[in-house]
């Protein structure tokens, strides 16, 4: 089945800087690919997602970038602000998924910007 | 948001005790899915449903079960809790668009078993 990698675990920055969380898939037919946000005591969120036949999208200080080839994708936060303090989460949904339409998740990122 | 309720929010029980977690949606959404977070591990799925009666497994279905009589409402069943069982349990719903859609989760049911 398919395998979601994310790095890092923990990532810290100062606000005004930029962040950078990264995942590779393993599944070659998947073709969609989410990021979602997780605040704490509350449900994940979707920020964005990414479909494969598009290599980067952008909405406003976030954006994500789809690598096909090597079956990786990247979340790029900028102008980090103390409100993007959260735990991001990547996602890809395999073509042939035997699971309806479930995701299956990295392990997530806590993300710690600091004033 | 979408309106998804569980309940309970949070639970304190036994090992070896039966447990429901409920799971309601005011959306229609076709799709509902049960995930557990657990540190270290992000967000796994148990089961899902893609209609009224029909479930299926998830990568992580071993001592759960569930039911779907509704197309609002998805019940996650512990028949005999274990404390391997101890975790946040996540509703999501979604509808099928195009090459993916969206999954919208609930706010989560912490589920402690002693």
């Amino acid at each position: 089945g398919e395998n979601v990698e994310q790095h890092p675990s923990t990532l810290s920055v100062q606000e005004g800087d930029s962040a950078v969380i990264k995942c590779t898939y393993s599944d070659s037919a998947s073709n969609y690919f989410p990021w979602y946000k997780q605040e704490l005591g509350k449900g994940p969120q979707l920020i964005i997602d990414i479909r494969s036949n598009v290599g980067e999208k952008k909405d406003q200080r976030i954006a994500v970038t789809l690598n096909k080839t090597a079956k990786h994708f990247s979340l790029h936060i900028t102008e980090t602000q103390p409100e993007d303090s959260a735990v991001y989460f990547c996602a890809a949904k395999p073509e042939n998924s035997n699971s309806g339409y479930a995701l299956n998740f990295g392990k997530g990122t806590s993300l710690l910007v600091t004033p | 948001d979408a309106g998804i309720t569980q309940s309970p929010r949070h639970k304190v029980t036994e090992t070896g005790t039966p447990v429901t977690l409920r799971c309601h949606q005011t959306e229609n959404h076709r799709y509902m899915y049960w995930y557990r977070q657990d540190p270290g591990h992000g967000l796994r799925l148990i089961h899902y449903s893609y209609g009224v009666k029909d479930t299926d497994k998830g990568e992580v279905s071993d001592g759960y079960s569930v039911s779907r009589s509704k197309t609002e409402d998805f019940l996650l069943t512990l028949e005999s809790a274990t404390s391997s069982q101890t975790s946040v349990y996540f509703c999501a719903i979604s509808e099928y668009v195009g090459l993916g859609g969206e999954l919208f989760f609930g706010e989560g049911s912490r589920l402690t078993v002693l």
